[in-house]
C-alpha cells in the first residue's frame, strides 16, 4: 500500500524559503502525477502544484513566480520550494498522488511562518 | 483562475439525502469529466470521494455519487449517517491550455 510522508521545517521565517520534500513508500514515483496541496488555519484547500515523475510541472497562476517542485526518482521522493514566504503562506501541507484524481495523501505537515 | 463555487454549509437528518454543488465555468467543470470530491475530517487529511465525475474508489460507499450537468458538478449523500458530517471539497481539471488543477471553497456538512 502506498504511503506518503512529508518532512521539512515546521517553522520559516519571513522572505526565507519553505522546503519540504515527501517520501513514497510501498511504491514506485514513476507513471504518476505527484501534487502539493495547502490549507491555510480554518481555511480551504489551495492547489499549490504537480510534477510529472518525468519531471514536467505546472504550478497554481497565483503561486508560479514562487513555486519550484522537483522529483527525485532514485530517492522515491518530490520536492518543493517555495520562496519569499510571508506569514500568508503558514499552512499545512498536504503531498499526494495524481493531479486531480488524488488517491493518495500524506497526513500533512504545518508550517508557520514567523520570525 | 477562481475557485470553484460551492454552498459553504448544508445539513440533513440521518437517513436523508443531500447534495453538495459545485459551479465552475466552461473553462473547467463544464469542459472537462475530470471533477473530483474530497471528504476531510478535523485535523484529518483529504480522502477521495468521487473521481471523474462519478466514479467511486475502492472502499467508498455506495452512499455516496457524483454527477455534472453544464457547468456544476453535484455530489450527494444518502442515507445519511452521523460519520459523514465533515467538509467536502470539490476539484476540476482546468483547461488544456493551462493544464491548472482548482479547488472549490468546501462545504460544512452538518448532520443534525
Amino acid at each position: 500500500q502506498v504511503q506518503l510522508q512529508e518532512s521539512g521545517p515546521g517553522l520559516v521565517k519571513p522572505s526565507e524559503t519553505l522546503s519540504l520534500t515527501c517520501t513514497v513508500s510501498g511504491g514506485s514515483i514513476s507513471s504518476y502525477y505527484w501534487s502539493w496541496i495547502r490549507q491555510p488555519p480554518g481555511k480551504g484547500l489551495e492547489w499549490i502544484g504537480y510534477i510529472y515523475y518525468s519531471g514536467s510541472t505546472n504550478y497554481n497562476p497565483s503561486l508560479k513566480s514562487r513555486v519550484t517542485i522537483s522529483v527525485d526518482t532514485s530517492k522515491n521522493q518530490f520536492s518543493l520550494k517555495l520562496s519569499s514566504v510571508t506569514a500568508a503562506d503558514t499552512a499545512v501541507y498536504y503531498c499526494a498522488r495524481g493531479m486531480v484524481h488524488m488517491d493518495v495523501w500524506g497526513k500533512g505537515t504545518t508550517v508557520t511562518v514567523s520570525s | 483562475q477562481s475557485a470553484l463555487t460551492q454552498p459553504a454549509s448544508v445539513s440533513g437528518s440521518p437517513g436523508q439525502s443531500i447534495t453538495i454543488s459545485c459551479t465552475g465555468t466552461s473553462s473547467d467543470v463544464g469542459s472537462y469529466n475530470l471533477v473530483s470530491w474530497y471528504q476531510q475530517h478535523p485535523g484529518k487529511a483529504p480522502k477521495l470521494m468521487i473521481y471523474e465525475v462519478s466514479k467511486r474508489p475502492s472502499g467508498v460507499s455506495n452512499r455516496f455519487s457524483g454527477s455534472k450537468s453544464g457547468n456544476t458538478a453535484s455530489l450527494t449523500i444518502s442515507g445519511l449517517q452521523a460519520e459523514d458530517e465533515a467538509d467536502y471539497y470539490c476539484c476540476s481539471y482546468a483547461g488544456s491550455s493551462t493544464s491548472y488543477v482548482v479547488f472549490g471553497g468546501g462545504t460544512k456538512l452538518t448532520v443534525l
